[in-house]
């Protein structure tokens, strides 16, 4: 079946850590994203990327990084310098340039910084 | 400065009722607006998108409406059922529809009791 899989599911971290989240997807999709959601707050941007090897700022993106080497792939890294990491991320793909772009997102990974 | 507000109080129905709920948003001029369905600890699944030129669309039991005037979508769930309870979001498009950029709001939680 097509779809997006992300790992881990549950992911524990020390602080002055980085981590890196999974994002794999099959649906040949073009366009790929990284939200962040916190209790109480909608989902925000924090990368996304609309083609191999090039990707942007979303509106949150200081404290992470990515990298779009392969279509399938967009792992992100949460980076020490990110004060406030505990949350639920949700990676997403979308096709490109289609004017009106639904997201199909993935099952969500769940960091907690101890 | 741009918002997009939900209901953040949960709504609680009877079964067999129509759950109607409500998404607002200021200083946007949106192309389209989308609702997703989240359960807890999911990825949320994308359930209809209504364009700026439609009035009303259908699926099933949902109904949306997109009223550009008022700057409002109201999301409706006809005979709602105990299965339907779930996290609900609205989402416009940020910028240029085609990069496929949302924000979105912070969801209403929907239950309904049998």
């Amino acid at each position: 079946d097509g779809g997006i899989t992300q790992s881990p599911k549950y992911l524990f971290r020390k602080e002055g850590q980085n981590v890196t989240l999974s994002c794999e997807q099959n649906l040949n999709h073009d366009a790929m994203y990284w939200y962040r959601q916190d209790p109480g707050q909608g989902l925000r941007l924090i990368y996304y990327s609309q083609i191999v090897n090039d990707f942007q700022k979303g509106d949150i993106a200081e404290g992470y990084s990515v990298s779009r080497e392969k279509k399938e792939s967009f792992p992100l890294t949460v980076t020490s310098a990110q004060k406030n990491p505990t949350a639920f991320y949700l990676c997403a793909s979308s096709t490109r340039g289609a004017g009106a772009n639904v997201l199909t997102f993935g099952a969500g990974s769940r960091l907690t910084v101890l | 400065s741009q918002k997009i507000e939900q209901n953040s109080e949960a709504l609680n129905i009877q079964e067999g009722k129509t759950a109607t709920l409500t998404c607002n948003y200021t200083n946007y001029s949106p192309a389209y607006l989308q609702w997703y369905r989240q359960d807890p600890g999911r990825g949320p699944v994308f359930l209809l998108l209504i364009r700026e030129n439609e009035k009303e669309k259908r699926k099933e039991r949902l109904k949306v409406t997109f009223d550009t005037t008022l700057k409002q979508s109201l999301f409706h769930i006809t005979a709602s059922q105990p299965a339907d309870s779930a996290t609900y979001l609205c989402a416009l498009a940020q910028g240029s529809s085609n990069t496929g950029k949302l924000i979105f709001g912070q969801g209403t939680t929907l239950q309904v009791k049998p």
